[in-house]
């Protein structure tokens, strides 16, 4: 199957720093990439959209400002966590699809960054 | 309340034992649904899919699924586990006529005992 990377794998940070993770689609070309983040022992929850080329689109209560999200080409996106605090620490997920028509247009997970934020 | 439920959040059990993860929806319609498996520290793989036709569908690494309209479940099974099997399963559901962005429930630990 296809095989999306994050780079990094894990990252500890300062408070008030700011932290940019990859996410790579290494064998196909991916219009939409996605971002998830995952707190422990619960489920992903879907924090954006990016589409290349074009701003991404936030899901609500998700801060555009201080989760930043570029997608300057069909294989390359990041989130960069702005001024991060240690409530931003989490799991951060990406996945990208293949772009195809309807329900074949099944989605390929990243292996995920874990943030620390001190 | 639109909801995917994964009631169990651990379970245990013998290496060779047969297995059965539970998970419920609850929408109007019938969604289409997909179960996924997250080893630590790893990202999720596709385990299985259901969008229609036969309720039996059968995935990857001997896990199968069976899809109960009359019960909104769509329960994932496995005859005899493998301690390689331990993870996190994500049963998750894409709302038809939607964005094709799955909805995941809270996940359900699998502890596998030698």
């Amino acid at each position: 199957g296809a095989v999306v990377s994050q780079h990094p794998s894990w990252v500890i940070c300062k408070s008030g720093t700011s932290v940019k993770i990859e996410c790579r689609s290494l064998d196909f070309q991916a219009t939409t990439m996605f971002w998830y983040r995952q707190f422990p022992k619960q489920s992903l929850m879907l924090m954006a959209t990016s589409n290349e080329g074009s701003k991404a689109t936030y899901e609500q209560g998700v801060e555009k400002d201080k989760f930043l999200i570029n997608h300057a080409s069909l294989t390359l996106s990041t989130l960069t966590v702005t001024s991060a605090h240690p409530e931003d620490s989490s799991f951060y997920i990406c996945s990208a699809d293949l772009g195809l028509a309807g329900l074949d247009n099944e989605q390929f997970f990243g292996p995920g960054t874990r943030l620390t934020v001190l | 309340a639109q909801s995917v439920t994964q009631p169990d959040i651990h379970i245990t059990v013998s290496e060779g034992a047969s297995l059965e993860l539970r998970c419920n929806y609850s929408y109007g319609a019938t969604p289409y649904l997909f179960w996924y498996v997250q080893s630590p520290g790893q990202g999720l793989q596709l385990l299985l899919k259901y969008f229609s036709g036969d309720t039996l569908v059968q995935g990857i690494k001997g896990f199968e699924a069976e899809f109960k309209r009359s019960q909104s479940s769509f329960n994932l099974r496995k005859p005899s586990v493998h301690w390689s099997d331990a993870a996190e399963y994500f049963c998750a559901v894409v709302l038809s006529g939607g964005s094709y962005i799955p909805t995941f429930g809270r996940g359900t630990s699998l502890i596998v005992h030698p």
